[in-house]
């Protein structure tokens, strides 16, 4: 069964431009959860999708959207970027068991710098 | 925001000693996880110990949960110089759609 995956694995921008990053969730599972790691540092929550939706936003600017595709894939949008936004990008999916969140299986993540 | 503080930040400990690491968050939670990350990468599910529960086993893990006090540790026995990693605990808040990071604890183990 293949795990979730992300891409780009690395990404440069340069301050001002949007960066798009990429989810593909675990077959099965209808939630997908962004996070945004900022080197050295815990995990910051982003956005969490469900069955299409956005369930639950972090304390991030509205420049950081995203959305989640009929497929449960997933897109994270940073608009406007700035050099505090160079981070390794986290996502998870997780099957819902009962309206319960359980266990989040990660990808790899995308490395993003701007310069 | 974070949830959970893990306390050390960091450990550095000999093959075979036990490592002991603790985690405490500030509502009431559906379920406390442990979460492993090997060099900046992608995280890896541990163990999931739910708010009814105190006490929770898997190989060389134990984790236990302290409701009363808000608090979580997490003992990995025997340790090899494999488990050298980030460990994070994350918690589902009661009501809160979110999974939830706490700051992290960084074991070393020497070989």
């Amino acid at each position: 069964e293949a795990g979730v995956t992300q891409s780009p694995t690395h990404l440069i921008k340069t301050r001002g431009q949007q960066a798009t990053l990429r989810c593909s969730p675990i077959s099965g599972h209808t939630s997908v959860y962004w996070y945004q790691q900022a080197l050295g540092l815990g995990l910051q929550f982003l956005l969490w999708y469900d069955e299409g939706e956005e369930r639950n936003r972090g304390n991030f600017p509205p420049r950081f959207s995203g959305r989640q595709f009929p497929n449960y894939s997933s897109e994270l949008n940073v608009n406007a970027l700035e050099l505090e936004d160079s981070a390794l990008y986290l996502c998870a999916s997780s099957p819902r068991k009962q309206g319960m969140i359980t266990e989040a299986f990660f990808g790899q993540g995308t490395r993003l710098t701007v310069v | 925001s974070q949830q959970g503080e893990e306390d050390p930040q960091a450990l550095s400990i000999q093959e075979g000693e036990n490592a002991t690491m603790n985690c405490s968050y500030k509502t009431s939670i559906n379920n406390l996880q442990w979460y492993r990350q090997n060099s900046g990468r992608g995280l890896v599910h541990l163990i999931l110990i739910r708010s009814n529960e105190r006490e929770k086993h898997s190989g060389r893990l134990r984790v236990t949960l302290d409701t009363s006090k808000k608090s979580s540790s997490l003992l990995i026995t025997a340790s090899r110089a494999a488990d050298t990693a980030s460990y994070f605990c994350a918690t589902v808040e009661t009501g809160r759609r979110a999974l939830i990071f706490g700051s992290g604890t960084r074991l070393q183990v020497q070989p």
